[in-house]
């Protein structure tokens, strides 16, 4: 089964500084797609970024990249000039061939002005 | 509608009761997915839905746990004799197609409901 890790419970940053967030993955497929998605106190679950695992240039969107590394397995969010409005909770996720999306455990970013 | 709804958006029980928690997918999206956010984790799988029918109903933690889906659009989780540990916020999420990632960079979450059984 695919399994996804977060092993940054919690994260802070100051305000237009740079941080990553780590993100790694268990999976014996070949084809995927990775997902960044931030979730503010309003519960509500928003994409940030995504990676095709065929792709092996990494995906940009504005001041969010990533650091995708398919044989190490791993896929770091990297967000710059932090704003205070990035602050909420954010999950790594994967879905392969079975259609489930499988989120890590999330790392809570605190953005200090 | 524009997004998926979820209603209610707060919900407190009584150990022991039933409730119905609604999710009213985009327009035109077969595939709805249902999560499970228990406080400090991350979320859970309950059930997928593709159309009216359930092909994955792996995620549901115990038989007490029921989700159905009607005209292929909203669908109610329904949980019975709740118990404490049932407390989490429960999130839907939808898409146009089962895995479809390429038009519409993944799946619409609603803002889920918060169940507490007290």
């Amino acid at each position: 089964a695919q399994t996804v890790t977060q092993s940054q419970p919690e994260m802070s940053v100051q305000e237009a500084e740079t941080v990553t967030l780590s993100c790694t993955y268990d999976t014996s497929e070949s084809d995927y797609y990775l997902f960044w998605y931030k979730q503010p106190p309003s519960r509500q679950m928003i994409l940030v970024i995504r990676q095709e695992a065929y792709k092996q240039q990494n995906a940009t969107e504005n001041r969010f990249s990533v650091n995708f590394q398919k044989a190490a397995k791993s896929f770091s969010l990297k967000i710059s000039d932090s704003q205070l409005g990035d602050a909420a909770m954010y999950f790594c996720a994967y879905i392969g061939s079975n259609y489930k999306l499988t989120f890590g455990k999330g790392t809570l970013l605190t953005v200090n002005p | 509608g524009a997004g998926v709804s979820q209603s209610p958006s707060n919900k407190v029980t009584e150990k022991g009761k039933d409730v119905e928690l609604r999710c009213d997918p985009i327009s035109g999206h077969t595939a709805l997915y249902w999560y499970r956010q228990s406080l400090g984790q991350g979320l859970e799988f309950l059930i997928y839905f593709q159309g009216n029918s359930a092909p994955d109903k792996s995620g549901l933690p115990s038989d007490r746990f029921s989700a159905e889906r009607t005209g292929g659009s909203v669908s109610t989780l329904t949980i019975q004799r709740t118990q404490q540990e049932d407390s989490a916020v429960y999130l839907c999420a939808s898409s146009l197609a089962p895995g479809q990632t390429h038009n519409n960079y993944g799946y619409t979450f609603g803002s889920g409901t918060r169940l507490t059984v007290v």
